[in-house]
Parts: C-alpha cells; structure tokens; sequence
C-alpha cells in the first residue's frame, strides 16, 4: 500500500476563493481523520469519521470549513470562502480500529492569501 | 477530550547519549497514550504506544513510562542518532472514542 496519499501538497489561493483538499486512506481502514497544523495551536483534530459517517466535528472552526467521505477510499475537506487565517498544513491520517497506529499522510500546505 | 502538554519545546542532545522527553496529561480516563515523531515535511510517525493499566513499555532503542499518579508519560530514546532528530508528540486517545488530542511538541535537535 501506497500510505494515505494527500493531494495536493502544496495549494496557494486568494483570499474568498474555494479550496478542496483530498485524501485517500489506506486500504482497510475504517477511521480517517482531519487535522490542521499551525505553529501557534499545533496539531488540531477537525473531523473524523467512522466507516464513512462523520464521528466528531466539534474541531471545525467555523461553517465555512466541512468535509465529506463519500466512500471508503475518499474524502475531501473543503473551505468555502477561504481566508488568510486558514493558512496551515492539513494532514489526514486513517487507522484501523483494533490498532492504535493512524498512519499520516504527507500533509497540504494551503496559504491563503 | 484528552489534554496532553509537553514540559519542554526544545532538547539539544549529544550524539549517542541517551534522550528523555517528557509530557503532562490531564484526563485519567485514556486509554491508551502514544507517542508521534514528525520529520521536517512530513506528517506524524507512530513511534509507540502503551496502555493505561501498564507503566512501562519498550521498542527499539525507545521506552515509554507512565506513571499515573502524577499523570506524566516520557519517552526516552537510547543512544540518540542524527536520523532522531524531529519534533516529538504526546498524544492520548479517547476513553470511549478514537480522538487523538497531541501537546505541543518538543523539537530533538542531535548534535554530532
């Protein structure tokens, strides 16, 4: 297996445009996660979801941001407008349920500007 | 959810002495506390994990402690290599759920 593959890896964007980041986890796994990094707040959990069904989405910032899971090797989380201060690193991360191992992908760095 | 908080951000350490970094937690209910390492570019490596009801725990060339009582978990690296430097992470897992909540990081810098 490939790990959990991000795309894109880098996205630059003009404040109020519409940013789409993708993710496609392992094979087999049953949890996948969104999580953004900024030096200020660290490693942020934003969604997560079960066998497809989003779990939590209590780390969402703000309506703006919402993210799908369509089926088992797909999600996208999406910002709409978009705005300086969701420039960050979004990592998505997917385990298995019966291992404690969530294994990452290599991140989107999104600048806004 | 889990609250986990590193005591130091940085630790400079001499090539091939051994490495302890530390953590703070504050929910006693986790299940499961794990470390992370994060390499300049990359996302978050499982390193290990250990389970609430055992207080120590080894891999290669790494150990976990936890001493609940104090709520503090450490991870020491033995006989530390240039490739150990990254940020490493805390991080506790839910009770009843699979939330993984992370501290803040503590950069490992080897000096050769």
């Amino acid at each position: 297996d490939a790990g959990v593959i991000q795309s894109p890896r880098h996205e630059v964007t003009e404040m109020g445009q519409e940013v789409t980041l993708r993710c496609k986890p392992i094979s087999g796994h049953d949890y996948l996660f969104w999580y953004r990094q900024t030096m200020m707040r660290g490693l942020e959990l934003l969604i997560y979801f079960n066998n497809n069904v989003p779990i939590d989405d209590s780390g969402m910032p703000e309506d703006r941001f919402s993210a799908k899971m369509p089926n088992a090797s797909f999600s996208t989380l999406k910002i709409q407008p978009s705005e300086p201060r969701d420039s960050a690193v979004y990592f998505c991360a997917s385990r298995y349920r019966g291992n404690t191992e969530a294994f990452f992908g290599q991140g989107t760095r999104l600048t806004v500007v | 959810g889990e609250s986990v908080g590193l005591h130091l951000p940085t630790l400079s350490v001499q090539e091939g002495d051994n490495s302890i970094i530390n953590c703070a937690y504050s929910n006693s209910a986790s299940d499961y506390f794990i470390w992370y390492k994060q390499e300049s570019g990359k996302g978050p490596q499982f390193i290990i994990d250990i389970r609430s009801n055992m207080d120590k725990r080894q891999g290669q060339r790494v150990t976990v402690l936890l001493n609940k009582t104090v709520k503090h978990l450490s991870l020491q690296i033995a006989a530390t290599q240039p490739g150990d430097s990254a940020v490493y992470f805390c991080a506790a897992e839910g009770s009843n759920d699979y939330k993984l909540s992370f501290g803040a990081g503590t950069t490992v810098t080897v000096r050769a």
